[in-house]
């Protein structure tokens, strides 16, 4: 139990575009995700904290207008890449909680690498 | 900045031997979860350990946890060619009250078959 399906686990896009990545908790709901960012041979950024119904909470430093989280249910937060550039390729994780106790286990996605050309 | 640094940063091991890892980190915790990452996958959970706990064990994983050190450590034991990859510690930082977890550096195992 407790999957959490990410997609696309690869994309390759030109600079300026947009991209967008899924992140769905198939057999539980999540209130909470987390997206993160992690660059090769390093830990997980925390981004910003997605949660259901309402706006998302960035950590210092993370553009809101460059990163758009949307969480509009309880099965499913995206996050959109706008206008993207090389810098903002990356390896992005999302995660959710399998239960509703802060005292669980986090769920993480396969990740998606993004390259931006 | 990050909550949790680990060392090594790197560790590579025999088949069989025992590989242990540190975390420390630099606020107090409400408890510290240990994941293990593949190569371009996501983490796994490995073990949770609560902040009133000193010890846990789970098949050939040990965790224990010093708060007055604000450090924890992850011993894999016989280790196997399949448990080569990268280990991060994950705090959830009492005093944030968001119960977001940060994670440390990472040590990467190689266990040479």
């Amino acid at each position: 139990g407790a999957v959490v399906s990410q997609h696309p686990s690869r994309v390759i896009c030109k600079s300026g575009t947009s991209v967008k990545i899924e992140c769905r908790s198939l057999d539980f709901q999540a209130t909470t995700m987390f997206w993160y960012r992690q660059f090769p041979k390093q830990s997980l950024m925390l981004m910003a904290t997605s949660n259901e119904g309402s706006k998302a909470t960035y950590e210092q430093g993370v553009e809101k207008d460059k990163f758009l989280i949307n969480h509009a249910s309880l099965t499913l937060s995206t996050l959109t890449v706008t206008s993207a550039h090389p810098e903002d390729s990356s390896f992005y994780i999302c995660s959710a909680w399998g239960s509703s106790s802060y005292n669980s286990p986090l769920h993480f996605g396969n990740g998606t690498r993004l390259t931006v050309t | 900045s990050q909550q949790g640094e680990e060392d090594p940063q790197a560790l590579s091991i025999q088949e069989g031997e025992n590989a242990t890892m540190n975390c420390s980190y630099k606020t107090s915790i409400n408890n510290l979860q240990w994941y293990r990452q593949n190569s371009g996958r996501g983490l796994v959970h490995l073990i949770l350990i609560r902040s009133n706990e000193r010890e846990k064990h789970s098949g050939r994983l040990r965790v224990t946890l010093d708060t007055s050190k604000k450090s924890s450590s992850l011993l894999i034991t016989a280790s196997r060619a399949a448990d080569t990859a990268s280990y991060f510690c994950a705090t959830d930082p009492l005093a944030s009250g968001t119960y977001k977890y940060i994670f440390g550096t990472g040590t990467r195992l190689k266990v040479l078959a």
